[in-house]
């Protein structure tokens, strides 16, 4: 087990360009989640796939973020046309299916937009 | 909806002194309770959970939280801290009826002076 990885672990973009996030899961986990925390804060919910569906969306999520798991293993994060406020760190996690199953984080992707 | 409020954003305390950071939360139903601990730079790590059971529960590095269901609070506390527990601390919530989502509290920033 080698725990939930990200790449890159730091991205510096100006803004106006896309940006796209991988995360690769525990292995024998179904459920995948994308959260983001800005400096100072909790972080926040953005999506969640079990398997390669994708079962919620928060509000944070707007038009110009999309999220894919084509085959239920590795997800992207992109977000077109970035803003000065999408810096952020943008943090993965994978569990099991269930509400109650632990959520591992990865170490986390740092976006700077200039 | 639930939410979660961690009482002090920073805790100064000395070394090998005990130490407690509070949590409180809101729900209306059945909550899962998490305490995570985040090093500058990294992801969350899972210092330990209330499920179910025995309303004190032990995590790692010494940790361990109370569930107190009437005051719907989940403190974390350990009697001796040690520098390297110099750390942010995020207590989160879950709820059956809210998916798979985590919501955090804004976090607090334990410092450990020697």
């Amino acid at each position: 087990d080698t725990g939930v990885s990200q790449d890159p672990r730091h991205k510096i973009t100006k803004r106006g360009q896309n940006v796209t996030f991988r995360c690769d899961p525990i292995s024998e986990h179904n459920r995948l989640y994308w959260y983001r925390q800005t400096l100072g804060q909790g972080p926040e919910f953005l999506t969640y796939f079990q398997n390669e569906a994708q079962l919620e969306k928060s509000r944070l999520l707007s038009d110009r973020f999309s999220a894919e798991r084509p085959k239920g293993s590795f997800s992207t994060l992109e977000i077109q046309r970035t803003e000065q406020g999408d810096s952020a760190m943008y943090l993965c996690a994978s569990s099991y299916e269930g509400w109650q199953e632990t959520q591992y984080f990865g170490p986390g992707t740092r976006l700077l937009v200039l | 909806a639930q939410s979660v409020t961690q009482l002090d954003s920073q805790v100064p305390v000395f070394e090998e002194a005990p130490v407690e950071l509070r949590c409180n939360y809101s729900s209306s139903v059945s909550v899962y309770l998490f305490w995570y601990v985040q090093y500058p730079n990294q992801g969350l790590q899972l210092l330990l959970k209330y499920l179910s059971g025995s309303t004190l529960v032990k995590g790692i590095n010494g940790f361990e939280a109370e569930f107190n269901k009437s005051q719907t609070s989940f403190h974390l506390r350990k009697p001796s801290v040690h520098i390297s527990d110099t750390a942010e601390y995020f207590c989160a919530v879950t709820e059956e009826t809210s998916g798979s989502r985590l919501t955090f509290g804004e976090g607090t920033q334990l410092t450990v002076n020697p």
